[in-house]
């Protein structure tokens, strides 16, 4: 079964652009969490969706936007592009919410100039 | 809020020995979860192990078990007959209800040939 995939797997943009990333959960994963992992720290928590609607938000600015398909596919949309926004972007799919174990995929890599 | 400290940024050790890695978390909360999950070069992010925190039973997966001292707010990773494989970042993670995962920042595992 494949896991959790994300595209695109790196990116370039510049200051002030916009950038839309996207996530495909585990087949039958109802739930979508969005994680930013700034190099040489720990993810901290975006956004979680469930039945499409957003259940949790961290501490993030109103640039940072989500949201989740009727396929539980997801998106993250970042407006306004700052060089602090360069990071690594973790998506990462559960079956149901709560005490259900996460997985991660591979990331997106955004990098803005 | 939730916060959560790994106090060795980086640990180095000969394969097929054993090493041990702390982590510390404060919370209010009595019911939650959590974990340690390895970020290899490759980037994903992998579940090593997890501990519900009604359960007084350490967690033990294959080489890897955990030290969880509830009242300290205590929760270290032995990683038993170290492998090279073994090589990544280790962080220590606590979620409650609301899957919202919390991070530490990290520490980074060198074994040894």
């Amino acid at each position: 079964d494949a896991g959790v995939t994300q595209s695109p797997t790196h990116l370039i943009k510049t200051r002030g652009q916009h950038v839309t990333l996207r996530c495909s959960p585990i087949s039958g994963h109802k739930s979508v969490s969005w994680y930013q992992q700034v190099l040489g720290q720990g993810p901290q928590f975006i956004f979680q969706y469930y039945e499409k609607e957003e259940r949790g938000r961290g501490n993030f600015p109103d640039r940072f936007s989500a949201r989740q398909f009727p396929n539980y596919s997801s998106e993250l949309n970042v407006n306004a592009l700052l060089l602090g926004d360069s990071a690594l972007y973790l998506c990462a799919s559960s079956l149901e919410t709560g005490k259900y174990e996460q997985y991660f995929g591979p990331g997106t890599r955004l990098t803005v100039t | 809020a939730q916060t959560v400290t790994q106090s060795q940024p980086e640990m180095s050790v000969q394969e097929a020995e054993t090493v041990t890695l702390s982590c510390t978390y404060d919370t209010s909360e009595n019911n939650y979860y959590l974990f340690w999950y390895k970020q290899p070069p490759s980037r994903q992010m992998i579940l090593v192990i997890r501990q519900e925190a009604y359960k007084q039973q350490n967690a033990t997966e294959n080489r890897f078990s955990v030290n969880f001292q509830k009242a300290a707010k205590s929760f270290s990773l032995k990683i038993s007959d170290s492998q090279l494989g073994d090589t990544a970042m280790y962080f220590c993670a606590f979620m409650k209800w609301d899957d919202k995962i919390i991070f530490g920042k990290g520490t980074r595992l060198h074994i040894l040939p």
